[in-house]
């Protein structure tokens, strides 16, 4: 896979309020692009994905941009919830996904 | 709602005996893969099959591992002779599409544990 790269490796948020996690790519060429999430123990969980002719997208309390002149895609959680906190990763189009480091989302009551 | 299944869980083995770690991936689906984690470090890419061959695979992939879909439900990661640092959890995922049009689902993991 080409380059992905998360701007922080823990985000912490209190309950209830709003989660972003932001990314950064550096293939142009890219047009797909995917969010996994990962829990301690467990594999990883895709969540949304978008491709590049859209500047947005959403799911159930989840919202994924695409910014592609800065090349840069954040995921958007509503109201997060203990349940949410996870390692979180930004994957583009290719065979051999690389899923870097992540984001760490704690949730704190 | 169809998911990856693999078993077993946690697969115990002595250092240097072989082992076989089995997954079903979603049925209509034509993409397999592999991937590992070390426990604390990433999740690491393996191996990717279609059409019964390799179609991609890492430094990590040597000549001790190797991948079978032997009947039209499972596809299976042999490890030959393993050693020490073989000790992750080994994920399989699959994929309607190639991986740079569709996204992959991953399974809930086997946990190998060589002694």
């Amino acid at each position: 896979g080409e380059s992905v790269g998360l701007h922080l490796p823990t985000l912490s948020v209190q309950e209830g309020d709003n989660s972003i996690i932001n990314c950064a790519y550096s293939n142009s060429a890219s047009d797909y692009f995917i969010w996994y999430k990962q829990e301690s123990g467990k594999g990883p969980q895709f969540i949304i994905d978008i491709r590049s002719n859209m500047d947005k997208r959403q799911g159930q309390r989840v919202t994924v941009l695409l910014n592609k002149t800065v090349k840069h895609l954040s995921l958007q959680i509503a109201a997060t919830q203990p349940g949410d906190s996870a390692v979180y990763f930004c994957q583009n189009s290719g065979y051999a996904l690389n899923f870097g480091k992540g984001t760490s989302l704690l949730v704190t009551p | 709602e169809p998911e990856v299944t693999q078993t077993p869980s946690h697969q115990v083995t002595q250092m240097g005996q072989e082992v076989i770690l089995r997954c079903v991936p979603i049925s209509n689906h034509l993409y397999f893969y592999w991937y590992r984690q070390i426990l604390g470090q990433k999740v690491e890419f393996l191996v990717s099959f279609y059409n019964n061959e390799i179609s991609e695979k890492s430094e990590i992939f040597d000549d001790q591992f190797s991948v079978e879909r032997p009947d039209g439900s499972n596809f299976t990661l042999k490890i030959r002779s393993t050693k020490l640092e073989d000790s992750a959890m080994y994920f399989c995922a699959s994929s309607d599409l190639a991986g740079w049009e569709d996204t992959q689902y991953f399974g809930p993991g086997t946990r190998l544990t060589v002694l």
